[in-house]
């Protein structure tokens, strides 16, 4: 069994670039949940996909965009990139919606200059 | 609102030490508290879940209660290794919350010196 996988481990970008982050859900997995975790902070809620629908979202833009897929795999999407974006992202992915164990993938970090 | 709130911020014992990291949450009302690991700009590695009808769980060195009433949980290590080095970080899901996302506390950082 496949574990949760991210790419790329890590991005540098620059302030008003666009950035594009991958998240491959563990086998049998349909719900993809996406986490920004500033240094020293725990994860907050970006959004969450389920069977390839936005099911939620947290107290972000709508510059953070993403897309779920029919093999369940998804991308997080970050517009007009700003310094307060630099963080580590994370996927979880889940078997159902409310209250399942959610799998955290290794994260990608991303650096805005 | 829940917040989710981690004390200490950051603890060091010598090996042999249990450890002892404290949770607590303002909104009894949650679907289940999830305790995670994580190792220095790694991902979150998950270490047991407790639903909320549930006092504790248990696996290996790891002892995890709950008590929602007090909006409280505890996650005891036994003796304490070098390699239990990391952060800790609890998180809980709601039961308002029809997605499951999860809320986190912003964690305790522990060291174990050999």
């Amino acid at each position: 069994e496949t574990g949760v996988t991210q790419s790329p481990t890590h991005l540098i970008k620059t302030r008003g670039q666009q950035v594009t982050l991958r998240c491959s859900s563990q086998s049998g997995h349909n719900t993809v949940s996406w986490y920004q975790q500033a240094l020293g902070q725990g994860p907050q809620f970006i959004f969450q996909y389920y069977r390839e629908e936005e099911n939620g979202r947290g107290n972000f833009p709508p510059r953070f965009s993403g897309l779920q897929f029919p093999n369940y795999s998804s991308e997080l999407n970050v517009n007009a990139l700003e310094l307060d974006d630099s963080a580590l992202y994370l996927c979880a992915s889940s078997f159902g919606t409310s209250g399942n164990e959610q799998f955290f993938g290794p994260g990608t970090r991303l650096t805005v200059l | 609102k829940q917040e989710v709130t981690q004390i200490p911020a950051a603890l060091s014992v010598p090996e042999g030490e249990n450890l002892v990291l404290n949770c607590s949450f303002t909104d009894s009302a949650i679907y289940n508290l999830q305790w995670f690991r994580q190792d220095p700009g790694k991902g979150l590695t998950s270490l047991l879940l407790i639903q909320s009808s549930q006092r504790e769980q248990t696996s290996g060195r790891l002892n995890a209660s709950l008590d929602k009433s007090s909006g409280r949980s505890t996650l005891y290590i036994a003796a304490s290794q070098p390699g239990d080095s990391a952060t800790y970080l609890c998180a809980v899901s709601m039961t308002t919350d029809s997605w499951g996302k999860l809320q986190f506390g912003a964690g305790t950082q522990v060291v174990v010196t050999p």
